[in-house]
């Protein structure tokens, strides 16, 4: 089985602070992406990477940036954290095929809180 | 409008029941669609797959797709209170990444 594995399952952090959030997947997957799911809002993508160094811009990725330097791990950065980044952090990787397109294998989630 | 829209919900079935979920979605370049199923306080779970017109079928689940309409589908056949979760579709534009509907919350009573 796809396992997508996000280092942390809670995480309080205070207002200002950089923050990490890692994502690791073991089934070489080309490509991954970092959502955030609030209640009434659903999933909203932040970033995703269809390749090693490359990045690509979501529907929300102000405040956030990301990082992948190496094909299995995919990073988010909250560069100065603030209250309303508090959410559910669900990263996801799947195969980047040229001719079909997969559905996503989702890790177990990072809820942040941000006092 | 949204680019991918779901019945609101809840819904709720009984035991033995079909529940049928909708999705409608506003591109009509998309190609490829899915459905996923969130347990409360889990992540969501890929369960289906579909990217021609028609029926797929995999044992209780049926996802049906009409592209003229521009509308998904997904049934459950004899539903169990297993099956009780929020069902997401995901919508495919370009390739490699989704945009999701909010949801749709499916309680089976026993």
């Amino acid at each position: 089985d796809v396992k997508v594995t996000q280092s942390s399952r809670y995480l309080v952090k205070r207002t200002g602070e950089k923050v990490f959030l890692e994502c690791v997947q073991d089934m070489d997957h080309e490509n991954m992406f970092w959502y955030r799911q609030d209640p009434g809002l659903g999933l909203r993508l932040i970033y995703f990477s269809y390749d090693v160094k490359m990045k690509e811009k979501g529907d929300i990725p102000e405040g956030y940036s990301v990082s992948r330097e190496k094909k299995e791990r995919f990073s988010l950065i909250l560069e100065s954290a603030s209250t309303n980044q508090t959410s559910m952090y669900l990263c996801a990787s799947s195969l980047g095929d040229r001719v079909i397109s997969y559905g996503y294998t989702f890790g177990s989630g990072t809820r942040l809180t941000v006092v | 409008q949204k680019e991918v829209e779901q019945n609101s919900g809840p819904l709720s079935v009984p035991e033995g029941a079909i529940a049928s979920l909708n999705c409608t979605y506003s591109d009509r370049g998309s190609q490829s669609f899915f459905w996923y199923r969130q347990y409360s306080g889990k992540s969501p779970e890929l369960i289906m797959s579909i990217y021609s017109n028609g029926d797929k079928e995999d044992g209780r689940f049926t996802a049906q797709l009409n592209k003229a309409s521009q509308y998904v589908s997904l049934l459950i056949r004899d539903s169990q209170p297993s099956d009780s979760a929020t069902y997401l579709c995901a919508v495919m534009l370009v390739p490699g990444k989704s945009t999701f509907g909010d949801g749709t919350t499916l309680t089976v009573k026993p």
